[in-house]
C-alpha cells in the first residue's frame, strides 16, 4: 500500500512569486491535514479536509494560502503571493477516521524556501 | 487551547542504553490522546505509539513505552536497548475530543544514539 506522497519534495521561489503544493493521501483515507514547520518552531496545524469538505481551516495563517480538495482524493495548496515567512516544511497527512484516537499517516514533506 | 512541552532539544545516549524523551502537556479537555512520531534525517514523520486518556495501561509498542502520568500531565516516552537507527528527532503530540484529532506538537527532541 502506498503512503502519503507529496510533490514537489523542495521548492525555491522569489518573493511574490506563486508556488503549488500537492499531497496524495492513502488510498481511501477520507481525512487529509496539512501542517507546516517552521525552522525552530513547533509542526502547526493549518487544516483539516472530510473528503472535499473543510472540516477545520482554522490554522491557515492568512488569505494567501489557498487549499482544495477536489472530489475528495488529493489535495493542493497553494501560496500566493509567497512571502519570505511562508518559507518551512509543509506535511500533509491522511487517516481513515478523525477523532483523537486515529493515527495520522504523514507524508515526506515539502520543504519551500521563499528568497 | 492545547500545549505541548518537550524541554529537551537534544539528547545522547550510548547504544544498547535506555533513554527517556521528556512531554509534558497542557489541556482542560478530559479526552484527549497522546502520540510520539520519530522524524529520521529523511524527513518522513512515522508514527511510534499512541496513549488514550482513559488508558490505564501504559501504551507499549515493541522498544518503546510511553510512561503516562495524567495528574502530573506528562507522557514521556522510553526507548528501551537504543540503536544507532533510533538517531532522529522525536515529537510527542496530542488530539482532543473537541479538535476534530487536529494534531498539537512540541518543539521535538533530536536523539543522536552513539556506538
Amino acid at each position: 500500500e502506498a503512503g502519503v506522497t507529496q510533490f514537489p519534495s523542495h521548492s525555491v521561489i522569489e518573493k511574490g512569486q506563486t508556488v503549488t503544493l500537492r499531497c496524495d493521501p492513502i488510498s481511501g483515507h477520507d481525512n487529509l491535514y496539512w501542517y507546516r514547520r517552521v525552522m525552530g518552531k513547533e509542526i502547526k496545524f493549518l487544516l483539516h479536509f472530510v473528503k472535499e469538505s473543510k472540516q477545520d481551516e482554522s490554522g491557515m495563517p492568512n488569505n494567501r494560502f489557498l487549499a482544495e480538495r477536489t472530489g475528495g482524493t488529493y489535495s493542493t495548496l497553494k501560496v500566493q503571493p509567497a512571502e519570505l515567512e511562508d518559507s518551512g516544511v509543509y506535511f500533509c497527512a491522511s487517516s481513515i477516521r478523525s477523532g483523537r484516537d486515529y493515527e495520522q499517516y504523514f507524508g515526506p514533506g515539502t520543504r519551500l524556501t521563499v528568497t | 487551547a492545547q500545549k505541548i512541552t518537550q524541554t529537551q532539544p537534544g539528547m545522547f545516549v550510548q547504544e544498547k542504553e535506555a533513554v527517556t524523551l521528556d512531554c509534558t502537556y497542557d489541556t482542560s479537555d478530559q479526552s484527549y490522546g497522546l502520540f510520539w512520531y520519530k522524524q529520521p534525517s529523511s524527513g518522513e514523520m512515522i508514527f511510534l505509539i499512541y496513549q488514550g486518556s482513559y488508558d490505564e495501561q501504559n501504551a507499549t509498542e515493541g522498544r518503546y513505552s510511553l510512561n503516562f502520568q495524567k495528574a502530573r500531565k506528562s507522557a514521556n516516552l522510553v526507548i528501551s536497548a537504543s540503536q544507532l537507527g533510533d538517531s532522529a528527532m522525536y515529537f510527542c503530540a496530542m488530539t482532543s475530543e473537541g479538535g476534530y484529532s487536529t494534531l498539537t506538537f512540541g518543539k521535538g527532541t533530536m536523539l543522536l544514539v552513539s556506538p
